[in-house]
């Protein structure tokens, strides 16, 4: 499977801040997500991010507070925006391979 | 859009039990249905998974289980060691529909396998 990293593994951010979290992938793939582990909690998919165009939000989730870039087949960010105590998560990208779906290590945010 | 169930919540079982968790899923176009299991503080890893067009699968101790009619799908693990701890997710997508790779989970299983 794919080896997949992210950065930063954690930070502590102050509310009303921004922060961009970066996903590399050792391959290239067609189809890379982002999802968001609330404390606890279970896994919500909040887009799909397609390669040279927009990505696509899920329900709940828009893309002034969550902006996605990924200019190439192994490379995406993801930025929280205005961030609020609410958005500690640990957010995770995804890429598949077929039908498989694998994760990265996460990007743990807490916002104060 | 899917939604899927997962029960229970918790588990607890003596090392060497099994341990069955099980899932429903709404939306019938579903046809891949993975397993992930993920240790506290690391990434989520995927353990099994199976298509539509299976009825069983198994890998070792752990199999899964699809019941296409019943929209439900179990995993089972036998034999269980403390190792097993940790909490399970199952989820559901619609592979190669408009939904390709988006994967809708249910709420997670803490399993403790006690020694």
């Amino acid at each position: 499977s794919a080896v997949i990293s992210q950065k930063p593994s954690r930070d502590i951010c102050q509310r009303g801040t921004s922060l961009t979290i970066q996903c590399q992938v050792d391959s290239q793939v067609t189809m890379m997500f982002w999802y968001r582990q609330q404390p606890g909690q279970s896994l919500t998919l909040i887009a799909t991010a397609n390669q040279g165009s927009e990505a696509t939000y899920e329900s709940g989730f828009v893309i002034d507070k969550f902006p996605i870039s990924r200019p190439n087949l192994t490379f995406s960010t993801l930025t929280v925006s205005n961030m609020s105590p609410e958005d500690s998560s640990i957010y995770l990208c995804s890429v598949a391979q077929g039908d498989e779906q694998f994760f990265g290590p996460g990007t743990r945010l807490t916002v104060l | 859009g899917e939604n899927v169930e997962q029960h229970p919540s918790t588990l607890s079982v003596q090392e060497g039990d099994s341990a069955v968790i099980k899932c429903t899923y709404s939306d019938s176009a579903s046809n891949y249905f993975p397993w992930y299991k993920q240790e506290l503080g690391k990434r989520p890893q995927l353990i099994i998974d199976i298509r539509s067009n299976v009825g069983e699968k198994k890998d070792q101790r752990i199999a899964v289980t699809l019941n296409k009619t019943a929209k439900h799908f179990s995993l089972h693990i036998t034999e269980t060691q403390p190792e097993d701890s940790a909490v399970y997710f199952c989820a559901a997508s619609n592979a190669g529909g408009t939904s390709y790779g988006k994967l809708t989970f249910g709420q997670g299983t803490i399993l403790t396998v006690h020694p």
